[in-house]
C-alpha cells in the first residue's frame, strides 16, 4: 500500500494565486481528513468528508477555502486568492471508518509570498 | 471548547535517561486518545490509542498512559532514533470521527 499521497510536496506561490492541493487516500478508507498545521496553532481540521461528502467545514478559514472529493480516491484543497497568512503545512489524512488511528500524508508545504 | 495541552513543549535527554510526556485534556466525553509521532518533514505517525482510564500500551521503548483527565507517554532507556515531535489527539463523543491535537512535545535524544 503506498499510503497517503498528497501533491505537491511543495509549493511557493504569490498573494492573489490560485492554490490547489491534492490528496489520494488509501484504498478502502471512506473518511478523508484536511488538516493544516503552523507553529503558533499546530494541528487543525479544516474539513473532512465521509464516503465522499463534506460531513464538517467548520473548520474552513475563510470563503477562500473549498474542498472537493469528486470519487473515493481522489480530493482536491483550493485556496483563491491566496493570501501570505495561508503559508502552513497542509496534511491530508484518511481512516477506515473514523474510530481508529488516522494515516497522514507527507503533506504540503505552502509559501505564499 | 475541547482542549488538549501537551507539556513540556520541549525535551532534552541523554542517551538511555528515561522520563515522560504529559497529555492534559479537558473535553465533553472522552471517546479515544491518540498519540502520533512526527518526523521533520513528515506527517505524523500512529503509535496508540486509549480508550479508558487506567489502559495502557506499549510499543518498544515506549508506553502510554491513561487517566480520566490526562496521559502520559513513558520513554524508557531513549535512544536517538527516538527524536521526534510527539503528539496527542483526542476523540469525543460529540466530535464523532475528529481529531483535536495538541501542539506537540519536540523530543530530542543526544548520544
Amino acid at each position: 500500500d503506498a499510503g497517503v499521497i498528497q501533491s505537491p510536496r511543495h509549493e511557493v506561490t504569490e498573494m492573489g494565486q490560485e492554490v490547489t492541493l491534492r490528496c489520494k487516500p488509501i484504498s478502502g478508507h471512506d473518511y478523508l481528513f484536511w488538516y493544516r498545521q503552523t507553529m503558533m496553532r499546530g494541528l487543525e481540521l479544516l474539513i473532512y468528508f465521509n464516503n465522499n461528502v463534506p460531513i464538517d467545514d467548520s473548520g474552513m478559514p475563510e470563503d477562500r477555502f473549498s474542498a472537493k472529493m469528486p470519487n473515493a480516491s481522489f480530493s482536491t484543497l483550493k485556496i483563491q486568492p491566496s493570501e501570505p497568512r495561508d503559508s502552513a503545512v497542509y496534511f491530508c489524512a484518511s481512516s477506515r471508518d473514523g474510530n481508529y488511528g488516522y494515516t497522514f500524508g507527507s503533506g504540503t508545504r505552502l509559501t505564499v509570498v | 471548547e475541547d482542549q488538549v495541552t501537551q507539556s513540556p513543549e520541549a525535551l532534552r535527554l541523554q542517551e538511555g535517561e528515561s522520563s515522560s510526556l504529559n497529555c492534559s485534556y479537558t473535553v465533553s466525553g472522552l471517546r479515544g486518545l491518540f498519540w502520533y509521532r512526527q518526523d521533520p518533514g513528515k506527517g505524523p505517525e500512529f503509535l496508540f490509542t486509549l480508550y479508558s482510564a487506567g489502559e495502557e500500551k506499549e510499543k518498544e521503548r515506549l508506553k502510554a498512559t491513561l487517566t480520566k483527565k490526562e496521559s502520559f507517554l513513558h520513554i524508557t532507556a531513549p535512544k536517538p532514533e527516538d527524536s521526534a515531535t510527539y503528539l496527542c489527539a483526542v476523540q469525543t463523543n460529540s466530535g464523532y470521527s475528529t481529531l483535536t491535537f495538541g501542539k506537540g512535545t519536540m523530543l530530542l535524544v543526544s548520544p
